[in-house]
């Protein structure tokens, strides 16, 4: 049973190119949340999606950041015209089920980390 | 929002000792408490949780407790090991409406040889 997968784990770009973040879950879970990490800091939620619905993207920058989780393929988050400070390392993390009190444990990816240059 | 405040944010102790990192929150509402490892340049991964029915959990050297009245949760690692070194969050929600994990800032846990 593979767990959660990322891809790419590392990707370079220019200032003002997009970046484009994939994740596909575990098998069986159909909640997807993005967390982005700075250097020696911990986790700030993003945006937290289930298949082909946003449920909630309080923690996602309203300005050049988007994500989305269609019925097929995996989850994508995507940001515009990147700059120096969205270097980060960017963690999927997917669970069971998320309106269940019982199966509510986050499994996260191995993460994508971002360079803008 | 939920809020989650961590401490100390590095611990160094002798290998064979014990580690303790101590976690509160704000919002009276959460009751599901995973702790995570990170390795550099790992993922987090779970190690223990705890849900807000029970005061104590324990997996071998690990155990996690809660105090919900002061709204306070610690992780205990017993009888370290050099391979226990890594950073240690704690996290916090509501399950129940599947909101987001708030994470503290991390434990730099150091164990000497």
């Amino acid at each position: 049973n593979a767990g959660v997968m990322q891809n790419p784990r590392h990707l370079v770009r220019r200032r003002g190119q997009e970046a484009r973040l994939r994740c596909s879950p575990m098998k069986g879970h159909s909640h997807v949340y993005w967390y982005r990490q700075l250097p020696e800091e911990g986790l700030k939620f993003m945006v937290y999606l289930q298949k082909e619905n946003i449920i909630d993207e309080s923690g996602m920058p309203k300005e050049r950041f988007s994500a989305e989780f269609p019925k097929e393929g995996p989850s994508i988050l995507r940001i515009q015209q990147v700059v120096r400070g969205d270097s980060a390392a960017y963690f999927c993390a997917s669970s069971p089920q998320g309106t269940v009190t019982e199966r509510s444990e986050q499994y996260f990816g191995p993460g994508t980390r971002l360079t803008v240059t | 929002g939920e809020n989650v405040e961590q401490h100390p944010s590095t611990l160094s102790v002798q290998e064979g000792d014990s580690a303790v990192i101590k976690c509160t929150y704000s919002d009276s509402a959460s009751n599901y408490f995973p702790w995570y490892k990170q390795e550099l340049g790992k993922r987090p991964q779970l190690i223990i949780d705890i849900r807000s029915n029970v005061g104590e959990k324990k997996d071998q050297r690990i155990a996690v407790t809660l105090n919900k009245t002061a709204k306070h949760f610690s992780l205990h690692i017993t009888e370290t090991q050099p391979e226990d070194s890594a950073v240690y969050f704690c996290a916090a929600t509501y399950s129940g409406s599947a909101r987001q994990l708030t994470f503290g800032s991390g434990t730099q846990l150091t164990v000497l040889p």
